[in-house]
């Protein structure tokens, strides 16, 4: 397995243009987070879902920000229109069940300019 | 609402001295702690679990729940140490929510 692969690995855009990442989790992991890191904030949940269900959503800054899972292997998150401050490297992460190590992809850096 | 906590966000010591990551945590439930690292150019991986009670790298983690910490530890550091390191939560009450801290950076000099 190839581990949780991201795409892209970098982004810059144009600010209000929408961005869309990519995330593929483990085969059979039924968890999936999607995180924000910054070197004020460290790293930020945005949202997870278990089971492609959306779980908690609160860490999401605004309404710019949505993310689907529209099946077990295929996640994006989206931002329109995007902004300089979401400017940041965002990670997918996946596991199998609760207490168990979550596996990280490379991330993406994005740059909103 | 879980909160972890990592007050320093830079460590800097030398080859072969002791090196300590605080990290505190707010959980109404019973947590379940974890440590993650990220070597330069690498993925974020896992370090250690509090349910393991093991020593990885030479590195321990002990949990304690009266201060609400779960320090990380090594007695004798080694530059290839030098990393990001999180503490990080698992919160059952809250749907298996995994929360991360701001994260610190330790530097190992020669």
């Amino acid at each position: 397995d190839a581990g949780v692969i991201q795409s892209p690995r970098h982004e810059v855009t144009e600010m209000g243009q929408e961005v869309t990442l990519r995330c593929k989790p483990i085969s059979g992991h039924n968890s999936l987070f999607w995180y924000r890191q910054t070197m004020m904030r460290g790293l930020e949940l945005l949202i997870y879902f278990n089971n492609n269900v959306p779980i908690d959503d609160s860490g999401m800054p605004e309404d710019r920000f949505s993310a689907k899972m529209p099946n077990a292997s295929f996640s994006t998150l989206k931002i329109q229109p995007s902004e300089p401050r979401d400017s940041a490297v965002y990670f997918c992460a996946s596991r199998q069940g609760r207490n168990t190590e979550a596996f990280f992809g490379q991330g993406t850096r994005l740059t909103v300019v | 609402a879980q909160r972890v906590t990592q007050p320093e966000k830079l460590l800097s010591v030398f080859k072969g001295a002791p090196v300590e990551l605080k990290c505190n945590y707010s959980y109404s439930g019973s947590p379940e702690l974890f440590w993650y690292v990220q070597y330069s150019r690498q993925r974020l991986q896992l370090l250690l679990r509090h349910i393991s009670r093991e020593s990885i790298k030479g590195f321990t983690a002990d949990l304690n729940k009266g201060e609400t910490s779960f320090h990380l530890k090594k007695p004798f550091a080694q530059e290839e140490d030098s990393a990001m390191y999180y503490c990080a939560l698992n919160g059952k009450a809250a749907g298996n929510k995994l929360t991360f801290g701001g994260g610190t950076r330790v530097l190992v000099k020669p």
